[in-house]
């Protein structure tokens, strides 16, 4: 199974900060991977899927890049409802596998 | 816009099987997507258990494929999850979704507590 390395696993950030979290494959998996936003007692909400396509009604201050093996979530200018856990997610080959997460949390 | 709903019993006992059936509105099962299961325990990360097809093909997570099936139902637009011999290890939030590439439509999940 393809291995997903999510780093840091956890941040602390203020209001307004540059944020950016990778993602690390175990082996390529070209474009196939998504970035989800998740809420206590939420489902997973879509940020980035194809690796840099911004899901529809997400605002732009989020943003992917990368291929392969090497992946990035950023986000531009930190908001109030930003604090919460990112995911990553492989769709390249079975099985399909998520990084361990990244909690984001108020400094 | 399509919208998924999960329903199942809240709690099974253990070595029991779990079954959870997930009803999916605003469009068709019969759609060129796949349709998927997810769990995460209390408190850990997401887990892909496995995903269908409308023709009924199938592919599950080799973690759980001995004791996992996923089966759909075209005239009632719905598919199921049935997990057996489930322990306190299966205890998770259960998410159905739809899957369109590397976009994922998912429903809100729904509680299993495996316990006596």
């Amino acid at each position: 199974a393809i291995q997903l390395t999510q780093s840091p696993s956890s941040l602390s950030a203020s209001v307004g900060d540059r944020v950016t979290i990778t993602c690390r494959a175990s082996q390529g998996i070209s474009s196939s991977l998504a970035w989800y936003q998740q809420k206590p007692g939420k489902a997973p909400k879509v940020l980035i899927y194809d690796a840099f396509s911004l899901e529809s009604g997400v605002p732009s201050r989020f943003s992917g890049s990368g291929s392969e093996t090497d992946f990035t979530l950023t986000i531009s200018s930190l908001q109030p409802e930003d604090f919460a856990t990112y995911y990553c997610h492989q769709f390249s080959s079975y099985p399909y596998t998520f990084g361990q997460g990244t909690k984001l949390e108020i400094k | 816009q399509v919208q998924l709903q999960e329903s199942g019993p809240g709690l099974v006992k253990p070595s029991g099987t779990l079954s959870l059936t997930c009803a999916v509105s605003g469009g068709s099962i019969s759609s060129s997507n796949w349709w998927s299961w997810f769990r995460q325990p209390p408190g850990e990360g997401l887990e892909w258990i496995g995903e269908i097809y409308h023709s009924g093909s199938t592919n599950y997570n080799p973690s759980l494929k001995s004791r996992v099936t996923i089966s759909v139902d075209k005239s009632k637009n719905h598919f199921s999850l049935n997990l057996s011999s489930v322990t306190a290890a299966d205890t998770a939030l259960y998410y159905c979704a739809r899957t369109d590439g590397s976009r994922t439509t998912w429903g809100q999940g729904t509680l299993v507590t495996v316990s006596s």
